[in-house]
């Protein structure tokens, strides 16, 4: 079975600091893929980025940072120096290979403090 | 290049009525898909298309809800005889066609309120 968590319901920090979130996923499969999303208070899910269950490389796209740990089953979302436009609540989602839908974590909330 | 649209982007009803939301994907995406989120959820699968055959269904679709692609481009999701339990956010979803997963790019959403 496919399984998604978010343990951090709601996040808080204050602007520029660092922020990890957490994501842990099940599934039998061995060729799967993770997924990311962002939900801002507008409310469309925008797409931030794809891993597959093959690569392990850590992936940086400017202040946002992933850790793929396949030993762990986790794949975990860090923004440095955060901001306030970073508010917003975070879907970690896992789809495997040959079967397109995507299951979701139930998200965490961010808030960035001015 | 315009972004998924779905329409209308809000739907207050009267339990019991029936409801149709339209989704429009990216022109170039051959996959259509249709997610239900509720409050402080994520969104859940309810079913999806490749071009115009409807190729898996959830579980949470129950006989009331119908969703249609007859051209293999715009989809249309009915819900029949609504129910309080109907009161979510039903999101439309598209992607290419291929081996890999591709990513979903998601349109704002329908939100739908039963009195």
């Amino acid at each position: 079975a496919q399984k998604v968590t978010q343990a951090q319901t709601e996040i808080s920090v204050v602007e520029k600091e660092d922020v990890t979130l957490d994501c842990v996923y099940e599934t039998r499969d061995t060729t799967y893929y993770l997924f990311w999303y962002k939900q801002p208070p507008s409310g469309e899910l925008v797409f931030l980025i794809r891993r597959n269950s093959f690569d392990e490389q850590n992936e940086i796209s400017g202040r946002y940072s992933w850790n793929f740990q396949k030993s762990t089953s986790s794949f975990n979302f860090t923004i440095t120096a955060s901001q306030v436009v970073d508010s917003a609540v975070y879907f970690c989602a896992l789809s495997e290979a040959g079967d397109d839908k995507i299951i979701f974590g139930k998200g965490t909330r961010l808030h960035i403090l001015p | 290049d315009t972004g998924v649209s779905q329409d209308p982007r809000h739907k207050i009803t009267k339990r019991g009525q029936n409801v149709t939301f339209r989704c429009d994907p990216i022109s170039e995406h051959n996959r259509l898909y249709w997610y239900r989120q509720t409050l402080g959820q994520g969104p859940e699968f309810l079913t999806y298309f490749q071009n115009e055959a409807q190729l898996e269904k959830s579980r949470l679709l129950s006989d009331r809800f119908s969703a249609e692609r007859p051209k293999g481009s715009f989809s249309t999701l009915e819900i029949q005889r609504t129910e309080q339990g109907d009161s979510a956010m039903y999101l439309c979803a598209s992607s290419l066609a291929g081996p890999q997963n591709q990513p979903q790019h998601f349109g704002d959403g329908t939100r739908l309120s039963i009195l």
